[in-house]
């Protein structure tokens, strides 16, 4: 499987600041995935990265409050803008893994507090 | 509307008293369905896929088993380092790609 990092493991932000969490593969992939793992609740698709495409969002996210890049196989940033407290989660990248491009493997995520 | 349920939501076992995870789905077709563990601070870890009724698959400990309308995730025997959040997602046909729905999780604590 493969080997991905995430950028940073934790950080505390104020109201009204943004931060870009990075997503690092050890191998080329076609697709890479943001979620998010707000307390207590499942984790959710936010959107779905491509290499070379714009990033297709889920039904309650957008591209002004979580823009999304991915520059090359590899790599893919995703920005929280505009935090409030509501935007405290976990924020994990995913990649597909096996030959049938079902299953998927995360990163360690990205714990925000937003005070 | 697709939806998990996994239960219960917390599970206490002492260290070989085997016990089973429950994973309940509803979608309009199953492409896939996935178990995961989740150690606190931690990204979730793959466990199993499963893509049709009947099958079965194992790891260590670990036996997961899949029906039409729900998945069962079967420890056997379980050992202290066992104790984890236990997710299961599933991949709908027809639903976005790469979207998957995940319940709320089993968090398993086995005392020795």
């Amino acid at each position: 499987s493969a080997v991905i990092s995430q950028k940073p493991s934790r950080d505390i932000c104020q109201r009204g600041t943004s931060l870009t969490i990075q997503c690092q593969v050890d191998s080329q992939v076609t697709m890479m995935f943001w979620y998010r793992q707000q307390p207590g609740q499942s984790l959710t698709l936010i959107a779905t990265a491509n290499q070379g495409s714009e990033a297709t969002y889920e039904s309650g996210f957008v591209i002004d409050k979580f823009p999304i890049s991915r520059p090359n196989l590899t790599f893919s940033t995703l920005t929280v803008s505009n935090m409030s407290p509501e935007d405290s989660s976990i924020y994990l990248c995913s990649v597909e893994g096996d030959r049938r491009g079902e299953t998927q493997y995360f990163g360690p995520g990205t714990r925000l507090l937003v005070l | 509307e697709d939806q998990v349920t996994q239960s219960p939501e917390a599970l206490r076992l002492q260290e070989g008293e085997s016990s089973s995870l429950n994973c309940s789905y509803t979608v309009s077709g199953l492409r896939g369905l996935f178990w995961y563990r989740q150690d606190p601070g931690k990204g979730p870890e793959f466990l199993f896929t499963l893509y049709s009724a009947g099958e079965e698959k194992e790891k260590e400990r670990l036996k997961a088993t899949l029906t039409k309308k729900e998945s069962f995730l079967h420890i056997t025997a379980p050992k202290p380092e066992d104790s984890a959040t236990y997710l299961c997602a599933v991949q709908a046909i027809g639903g976005s790609q790469g979207n998957l729905i995940f319940g709320k999780g089993t968090k398993l604590s086995v005392k020795p």
